[in-house]
């Protein structure tokens, strides 16, 4: 079965910096990568996921790029806020076909110091 | 409803005693998913569900941990004889049918404490 890896595990970093995010997976069937960020004692919510036809996709502040030939795949965020402080959850998922089952990486706690 | 749905939000039992936790997906998605999140942790997958059949119940932890889901819309989770080690947060998350997009959307969770 997809196996998920995350680094780090913990991040910090000063506000206006960037801070990265990366995972690997193990299937090279997974096709669909989204990335979840879960504040403190709320549920998981998705900012942003990426398609494995595409290369890189930008939203805003957010950035995720995909490298399919050595299945990794990284969450960018650039000019960090304290409101960024979360746990960021990586997943890879087949997102078509019968079987989707979705497994997450085992998150990053950033923390973005004011 | 506008989202997934969990009941109960929280739950008090004492150990050796069964409990039921429900999901109602969003209307019209097909694929639901259950999840446990210890404190701390991440998302530990447990069961998966397309329609009302599960083909993934590979990650259910015990035979004490058994889900089934009816009209292929609320599913029940049921930890019988808890266990300490059973407190967690359990995260039910639904996605609509294969291409109509593949977000996956959480509910807030059903928060169990066994004493």
């Amino acid at each position: 079965g997809e196996n998920v890896e995350q680094h780090p595990s913990t991040l910090s970093v000063q506000e206006g910096d960037s801070a990265v995010i990366k995972c690997t997976y193990s299937d090279s069937a997974s096709n669909y990568f989204p990335w979840y960020k879960q504040e403190l004692g709320k549920r998981p919510q998705l900012i942003i996921d990426i398609r494995s036809n595409v290369g890189e996709k930008k939203d805003q502040r957010i950035a995720v790029t995909l490298n399919k030939t050595a299945k990794h795949f990284s969450l960018h965020i650039t000019e960090t806020q304290p409101e960024d402080s979360a746990v960021y959850f990586c997943a890879a998922s087949k997102g078509s076909g019968g079987y989707q089952k979705v497994t997450f990486g085992t998150g990053t706690k950033l923390q973005v110091i004011p | 409803g506008a989202g997934v749905s969990q009941s109960p939000s929280n739950k008090v039992t004492e150990k050796g005693k069964d409990v039921e936790l429900r999901c109602d997906p969003i209307s019209g998605h097909t694929a639901l998913y259950w999840y446990r999140q210890s404190l701390g942790q991440g998302l530990e997958f447990l069961i998966y569900f397309q329609g009302n059949s599960a083909p993934d119940k590979s990650g259910l932890p015990s035979d004490r941990f058994s889900a089934e889901r009816t009209g292929g819309s609320v599913s029940t989770l049921t930890i019988q004889r808890t266990q300490q080690e059973d407190s967690a947060v359990y995260l039910c998350a639904s996605r609509p049918r294969t291409g109509s997009g593949n977000t996956i959307y959480f509910g807030e969770g059903s928060w169990l404490t066994v004493v």
